[in-house]
């Protein structure tokens, strides 16, 4: 099936820097979303991007959905001990009305305070 | 509002043993699916419904997978029999078919196949 390349893997930071983080696609997404998984619970939608080009933010996090439809990144700005966890981005291909998301493997973010 | 509840929260159970997971969805929505996340695999969508129907099960792992949805507010996933590697964390998400594209999940079933 349809796979997001997301990356890196994990991240460890001090806190009060800046994170980065993206995900790539072969195919063309006509939606775009990130979602926040904390240990123990189930992932919590963070931001949806929903056209080429996008900037979204939401408080310390911004998102952007690629011009291409191919790509989205999520950066998040002056860190806290609180934004650990795994960030998940999502996509909905462009051509399949309403299908089901598909999910990237996760950026495992660390926060060294 | 009510978030998506999902029980058990743990399980442990034997190998050969059979696990029923039970999810309620969010009052109001009408798609619901069934994600298993592994260390390995990430999340990986299992089979989603859709006003009760079943519209997609093409990622049920093999047969001794099922999942039914007998009203709005309810379904199950069953594993029978289990096995060690099915062991992995599953979780039940919904949305509102106006905005499907934005799920919301439970808080997932922790299963452990000795």
């Amino acid at each position: 099936g349809q796979q997001l390349n997301q990356s890196p893997q994990s991240m460890f930071i001090q806190e009060g820097e800046d994170v980065s983080m993206n995900c790539t696609s072969s195919s063309i997404f006509n939606t775009w979303l990130w979602y926040k998984q904390d240990p123990g619970e189930g992932p919590v939608l963070l931001i949806a991007l929903y056209k080429a080009g996008e900037l979204t933010s939401n408080g310390r996090l911004t998102a952007q959905f690629g011009i291409t439809r191919k790509d989205s990144f999520l950066n998040i700005s002056a860190s806290i001990p609180s934004d650990v966890g795994i960030y998940f981005c999502a996509g909905q291909l462009s051509t399949s009305g309403n299908t089901p998301l598909v999910f990237g493997k996760g950026t495992r973010l660390s926060v060294i305070a | 509002d009510a978030g998506v509840i999902q029980s058990p929260r743990h399980e442990v159970t034997e190998m050969g043993q059979e696990v029923t997971l039970r999810c309620k969805p969010i009052s109001g929505h009408d798609y619901l699916f069934w994600y298993r996340q592994t260390m390995m695999r990430g999340l990986e969508l299992l089979i989603y419904f859709n006003n009760n129907v079943p519209i997609d099960d093409s990622g049920m792992p093999e047969d001794r997978f099922s999942a039914k949805m007998p009203n709005a507010s309810f379904s199950t996933l069953k594993i029978q029999p289990s096995e060690p590697r099915d062991s992995a964390v599953y979780f039940c998400a919904s949305s509102s078919h106006s905005g499907s594209r934005e799920l919301f999940f439970g808080e997932g079933s922790r299963l452990t196949v000795l």
